[in-house]
């Protein structure tokens, strides 16, 4: 199984700043990566799929690169509905396995 | 707009069985995978397994091999989860999706003696 490793377990930052979250897995999932948002109470939500693909509806300050074992999603400026937990999910290997997830807190 | 409406929260005893129900609208529902997923109270998401709702063909995280089981009536555009022999590591909010662009609001289940 494939273990993807989610890094920092938590970011406090503040509206206006930029977020940078990693998830790096156990071997390559080649472009097969994708992000999620998740709200308390909610159902997560689909970000960015393929590693660098926006999902329909998602904000431009959203973006995913990387390829291989190491990828990374980026808030160019984080606005107050941006605070979350973010996973991550290869879909390139079964089973599927996400990351155990960043917190973004507010600072 | 393209909707999952899940059945309601369960409270099982341990060995007991639950069916979650999962049911589409605003799509064709045999054009789009359905996959299932969970979380426990406070931890991460979990995927559980795959079915195609047009062949009927299913796939299952080895995890809950043999004691989880996806089906589908496409009469009316429902899927459904059923997991058997619970236990209390089950508790937890189970979600399904449709091609992971669309979710379901969760059913909590909860396996308490």
């Amino acid at each position: 199984e494939i273990v993807l490793t989610q890094s920092p377990a938590t970011l406090s930052l503040s509206p206006g700043e930029r977020a940078t979250l990693s998830c790096r897995a156990s071997q390559s999932v080649g472009s097969y990566l994708a992000w999620y948002q998740q709200k308390p109470g909610q159902a997560p939500r689909l970000l960015i799929y393929d590693a660098s693909h926006r999902a329909t509806g998602i904000p431009a300050r959203f973006s995913g690169s990387g390829s291989g074992t190491d990828f990374t999603l980026s808030i160019s400026s984080l606005e107050p509905e941006d605070f979350a937990v973010y996973y991550c999910q290869q879909r390139s290997n079964w089973p599927l396995t996400f990351g155990g997830g960043t917190k973004v807190e507010i600072k | 707009q393209v909707q999952l409406v899940q059945s309601g929260a369960e409270v099982k005893k341990p060995g007991a069985s639950v069916k979650v129900s999962c049911k589409a609208s605003g799509y064709t529902f045999t054009s789009y995978d359905i996959n299932w997923v969970r979380q426990a109270t406070g931890q991460g998401l979990e995927w559980m397994g795959w079915m195609n709702p047009n062949s009927g063909n299913t796939g299952y995280a080895q995890k809950f091999q043999g004691r989880v089981t996806m089906t589908r009536n496409t009469s009316i555009s429902t899927a459904y989860m059923e997991l058997n022999s619970l236990r209390s590591e089950d508790t937890a909010v189970y979600f399904c999706t449709r091609t992971w662009d669309y979710w379901g609001q969760g059913s909590l289940v909860t396996v308490s003696s």
